[in-house]
């Protein structure tokens, strides 16, 4: 079984800052996905097969990676940005252990 | 538009059972695999299973952690899937989501739409 290590487990930023979050597999992938979960909501598919924007999804979030490392990258973060974020990959049915942003 | 709602949560005592219900909308139902992820409080998400279309049958395959106890199904005739859970312990409290899945993006299958979640508590 595949693991999704995801770091940091917490982040905080400020606003206007360029963050990266990333997403460790234990073996090699084709794709990643990424989920964004604000405070007592479902989750929201961000990004998918990778690096692709979801409909609606804002141009500051992308994504990139292949094999073991994957990640996702907030140009400039806004205070909406606030959520628990996760990596997910669909053929291996795990997701990663999610990175908390706050905003300073 | 696309509605997931789920409904059937509630507190439970050990050992007990209960059944999630997740009512769809929008969509032909029976074109899509569908599964169930749940959320302990605090904590991360977990998927439980998932149930294929139609042009596959409609099998499932599960977690581990819930393989033999959980048992998820489908009423296609009102587009409802089902999450029965049987035996259930203290570490299975969480908030339950359904999810479509489709494989409409980049050829790869996703979760695209989630329902609200349902809360299970498993408390004496």
């Amino acid at each position: 079984q595949i693991v999704l290590t995801q770091s940091p487990a917490i982040m905080s930023a400020s606003l206007g800052e360029e963050i990266t979050l990333t997403c460790s597999a234990s073996s090699s992938v084709s794709y990643m996905h990424w989920y964004q979960q604000k405070s007592g909501t479902s989750p929201k598919l961000l990004i998918y097969s990778t690096s692709n924007l979801a409909s609606g999804v804002p141009s500051r979030f992308s994504g990139s990676g292949s094999g073991t490392f994957y990640s996702l990258t907030i140009s400039s973060v806004e205070a909406e940005d606030a959520a628990d974020y996760y990596c997910h990959q669909w053929s291996s049915w795990t997701f990663g252990g999610g990175t908390k942003l706050e905003i300073k | 538009e696309v509605k997931l709602v789920e409904s059937g949560g509630g507190l439970v005592q050990p050992g007990g059972s209960l059944r999630l219900s997740c009512a769809t909308s929008g969509f032909t139902f029976t074109d899509y695999y569908m599964s169930w992820v749940r959320q302990p409080p605090g904590k991360a998400l977990e998927w439980l299973g998932f149930i294929r279309n139609k042009a596959n049958g409609y099998t499932t395959e599960y977690s581990a952690s819930v393989k033999g106890r959980f048992t998820i199904s489908r009423d296609n005739s009102q587009s409802i899937l089902y999450l029965q859970m049987n035996t259930l312990r203290a570490e299975d409290s969480a908030t339950y989501y359904c999810a479509r899945d489709t494989s409409d993006y980049g050829g790869y299958y996703a979760m695209d739409y989630w329902g609200q979640g349902t809360s299970v508590t498993v408390s004496s």
